[in-house]
């Protein structure tokens, strides 16, 4: 079974400095899908960036990057200019042929001013 | 675009009362809807899939005939929580998957339920 771990339950950033969140994951599976997920105090889960197991280019969205290494199972999500808006619980999670979404245990971020 | 709906955000209800909450893809269509739950400061816990036109399939360990799951059309699935009670009390969050993009789900804002 696929397993999805997040060893830091919190991490804090100055404002304006960069974030990286870790992510290891454990799959016999050659075809899958990484996320990561937002959810601010509002609860709403928001979708940050999505990577395709098939694609050696790491994903990006704005400040917003993955390291991903199939190999060594890793997806560390990297915050460039940390905002305030960017406090937040991040969930890793992972998506196979199940067609399910397995979740990380989650890592809060703080974001100091 | 992909904005998944639920309503209601909040519900207050006494304990025997059934509770049904709505999960509506706003502007796609989706072909499978999820149920989760969700404790404080824990991670999402699935509950079941629900696959528009057919039976839900639920997790181990959750109740179908307590929480009965609707997926009538494209863009509509209903839970309902049936006689509930206080220990249901939690956070339940349906995401939805558009039928032209199969592997990212899109969250609604989640409802919060209180049973006394």
């Amino acid at each position: 079974a696929q397993t999805v771990t997040q060893s830091q339950p919190e991490m804090s950033v100055q404002e304006a400095e960069t974030v990286t969140l870790s992510c290891t994951y454990d799959t016999s599976e050659s075809d899958y899908y990484l996320f990561w997920y937002k959810q601010p105090p509002s609860r709403q889960m928001i979708l940050v960036i999505r990577q395709e197991a098939y694609k050696q280019q790491n994903a990006t969205e704005n400040r917003f990057s993955v390291n991903f290494q199939k190999a060594a199972k890793s997806f560390s999500l990297k915050i460039s200019d940390s905002q305030l808006g960017d406090a937040a619980m991040y969930f890793c999670a992972y998506g196979g042929a199940t067609n399910k979404l397995i979740f990380g245990t989650g890592t809060l971020l703080a974001v100091q001013p | 675009g992909a904005v998944v709906s639920q309503h209601p955000s909040w519900v207050i209800c006494k304990s025997g009362t059934s509770v049904k909450i709505e999960c509506r893809s706003l502007d796609f269509q989706a072909t499978t809807m999820f149920w989760y739950r969700q404790f404080p400061k824990q991670s999402l816990m699935l509950m079941a899939t629900s696959n528009e036109g057919s039976k839900a399939t639920y997790e181990q360990g959750v109740e179908k005939d307590k929480f009965l799951i609707n997926h009538a059309s494209l863009t509509l699935s209903t839970l309902t929580v049936t006689s509930a009670h206080p220990e249901d009390s939690s956070f339940y969050i349906c995401s939805a998957r558009d039928w032209t993009d199969q592997e990212t789900q899109y969250f609604g804002p989640g409802t919060r339920l209180l049973v006394l």
